[in-house]
């Protein structure tokens, strides 16, 4: 079975700070894995995904995720942490052709630290 | 990417009561999904709603509770049903993107508290 683990449920940095989010999922297949955003009192918008080819993605505002099939990992990054970026960051984990079978980790409140 | 709205936004509700959400989404999809997210959780799916068949409804989940309807490619409803203060939660629909990749796209979500 699928599962997704985020360590941490809370990170704090300093604006200019490097973020790192955790993100180590499992898989019996090749999984698609994506991370979304969760702004205070919105829904959940996609921030980067990853399905095949190269295993840097690049997404929305500045963020990045490099997947680790030796590591099963798919952690989220950005080189300098902004204060808009505080907010929940979900990472999930989908195998192919399981017809939105989406399973989501506990996610990782971000705060960003002026 | 699809543009998802639910309606309504918020709502706050006695117990015993039902409330029905809806989502709209800009264009024709095959799969919207419906999910809940209890106060400090993460995601949980209720159900997947295709178009012209019942809903599938995840383990811990039934149609009684949280029935829902599908009337066409571009609409759905959950209604939350005999409600109770665990239901509190924020529900989510969303849908497939397409292209055989699982990308879902949400809606903003619809807050919901019973007292």
């Amino acid at each position: 079975a699928q599962s997704v683990t985020q360590l941490g449920s809370h990170v704090s940095v300093s604006e200019g700070a490097l973020v790192l989010l955790r993100c180590n999922y499992s898989s019996s297949v090749p999984p698609y894995l994506f991370w979304y955003v969760q702004y205070p009192n919105q829904g959940l918008q996609l921030l980067l995904k990853y399905t095949t080819g190269a295993t840097l993605v690049k997404g929305i505002n500045g963020f990045e995720a490099e997947f680790k099939k030796s590591e099963t990992s798919f952690h989220l990054t950005k080189p300098s942490a902004h204060m808009s970026d505080a907010a929940e960051y979900f990472c999930a984990v989908s195998e192919r052709g399981s017809q939105g079978n989406l399973i989501f980790g506990k996610g990782t409140k971000l705060s960003v630290k002026p | 990417s699809a543009v998802i709205s639910q309606k309504p936004s918020r709502d706050i509700c006695q117990r015993g009561t039902s409330l029905t959400i809806q989502c709209q989404v800009d264009s024709q999809v095959t799969m919207m999904f419906w999910y809940r997210q209890q106060p400090g959780q993460s995601l949980t799916l209720i159900a997947t709603a295709n178009q012209g068949s019942e809903a599938t409804y995840e383990s811990g989940f039934v149609i009684d509770k949280f029935p829902i309807s599908r009337p066409n490619l571009t609409f759905s409803t959950l209604t939350v049903s005999n409600m109770s203060p665990e239901d509190s939660s924020i529900y989510l629909c969303s849908v497939e993107g397409g292209g055989g990749q699982e990308t879902q796209y949400f809606g903003p979500g619809t807050r919901l508290l019973v007292l």
